[in-house]
């Protein structure tokens, strides 16, 4: 049973990094993608990006200068930074597994329980 | 603004059938996949590719897609069904992944 797990600060300052690392178990991370996905209170569902087991990533275009993603096969875990935080980055935050079948289809098949980051002094 | 469009809220009445409904450009050329997403958990999938649920979804739920738009059916619906729904596929570059809006969805 594949399971993710999100950790790292519950609290960031505006300005600062926020930094969260997600740990898989019950599956090798290699030849994966693996997603950062978050939720401000009471709205949407927004993809942060993606990053392959090779370093390879994807980010969303409105997040791409402040993100930046990581990978560390040795420790199962993959890891998101988001720089420049302001209190609209307060969020839960997801890890996701990524799954891809050819070109027409992606979907996200495992996920974290989630975990809130505040940005607040 | 999203690039796939979903219906703010739906209702349905216990037993009857409902579809939540997708559009965008890029569901021309990929399928979507859907999620339930219940208060306080994470989204749950439920149907990806042309019509594939995970193990352990209900076969009540079942997708479609036509033109720009794709859509979730759930054919009688159940008191446990009530939740968010969110469509999710390729943004029209293909190389980045967009949510819809999502849609809530009550059960009567």
């Amino acid at each position: 049973q594949v399971q993710l797990q999100e950790s790292g600060p519950g609290l960031v300052k505006p300005s600062e990094t926020l930094s969260l690392t997600c740990t898989v178990s019950g599956t090798s991370i290699s030849n994966y993608y693996w997603s950062w996905i978050r939720q401000p209170a009471g709205k949407g569902l927004e993809w942060i990006g993606r990053i392959y087991t090779s370093g390879s990533t994807n980010y969303n275009p409105s997040l791409k200068s402040r993100v930046t993603m990581s990978v560390d096969t040795s420790k199962n875990q993959f890891s998101l930074k988001l720089n420049s935080v302001t209190a609209a980055d307060t969020a839960v935050y997801y890890c996701a597994r990524e799954m891809v079948r050819g070109v027409t289809t992606t979907y996200f098949d495992n996920w974290g329980q989630g975990t809130l980051v505040t940005v607040s002094s | 603004s999203s690039e796939l469009t979903q219906d703010p809220a739906v209702s349905v009445a216990l037993g009857q059938t409902v579809r939540i409904t997708c559009q965008g450009d890029s569901l021309r050329s990929y399928h979507a996949s859907w999620y339930q997403q219940k208060p306080g958990q994470a989204p749950v999938l439920v149907i990806y590719g042309k019509n594939d649920r995970p193990s352990g979804i209900p076969d009540r739920f079942s997708g479609s897609s036509s033109g720009n738009t794709a859509s979730l059916t759930i054919t009688g619906a159940q008191a446990e069904d009530e939740a968010d729904y969110y469509c999710n596929s390729r943004d029209s570059s293909g190389n980045h992944r967009v949510f819809g809006g999502g849609t809530k969805l009550t059960v009567l």
